[in-house]
């Protein structure tokens, strides 16, 4: 069975600091794997996926991820936060199944 | 581009009640669909999926039904709501191949039964 988990209910940060927000996996194959936000209210949207390939993968409003196999982790970054990045942020794990697995997610809370 | 619609965007329905919620998607063909449902604006819980017109598959077992009619069209009913059946839904789509790809979510429905 496959497994994803995001050791943080929540993250604070400033504006314009650095934020990662983290992730783990387990997995028997290769994992494939995406993050997701969520603003309030809203549907989630679409950040950015791993599949093969480089280790850091970018993706949209300036987030990026780093992959990293030996430490099973996928920990979303962003080199200056803003408010409007403030959200809940969602780690899945997807793959040869249909049914992707969803982390609990993480409340990004970025202060002025 | 493809897009995805759901309505309506917020109910408020009395226990025992019926339910009706729908997803449409746009510009894509044979999507697999997605219903969720997420409480206390945290976990998604996967409630049914489908990978083709009146094929469905359900992840928990509760009052909730679902059916696909059309390609583009899923619909999550039930016949007889509980206060526990209040939460936001959220249908979504993604591509043939299933997991490996990105799925795209709806607006949601915020559902409270009273």
């Amino acid at each position: 069975a496959q497994s994803v988990a995001q050791p943080e209910d929540q993250v604070n940060v400033a504006e314009g600091n650095p934020l990662t927000v983290k992730c783990t996996y387990s997995v028997s194959g290769n994992p494939y794997l995406f993050w997701y936000v969520q603003y309030p209210n809203r549907g989630l949207q679409f950040l950015l996926k791993y599949i093969t390939g480089d280790n850091l993968v970018k993706g949209s409003y300036g987030f990026e991820a780093e992959f990293n196999k030996s430490q099973t982790s996928f920990h979303l970054k962003k080199p200056s936060a803003l408010v409007s990045d403030s959200a809940l942020y969602f780690c899945v794990l997807g793959g040869g199944s249909y049914i992707p697995t969803f982390g609990r997610g993480t409340s990004l809370i970025v202060h002025p | 581009s493809q897009t995805i619609h759901q309505w309506p965007a917020t109910l408020v329905q009395p226990v025992g009640s019926p339910l009706s919620l729908e997803c449409t998607v746009e510009g894509t063909s044979n999507p697999n669909l997605y219903w969720y449902r997420q409480a206390a604006g945290r976990g998604l819980q996967l409630l049914f999926y489908s990978v083709g017109i009146g094929q469905i598959s359900s992840e928990v077992p509760q009052n909730l039904s679902a059916s696909r009619p059309q390609d583009r069209q899923f619909i999550l009913s039930s016949k007889k709501l509980l206060l526990s059946d209040s939460g936001f839904y959220l249908c979504a789509w993604s591509g043939r191949a299933g997991g490996y790809n990105e799925q795209f979510f709806g607006p949601g429905t915020r559902l409270t039964v009273l």
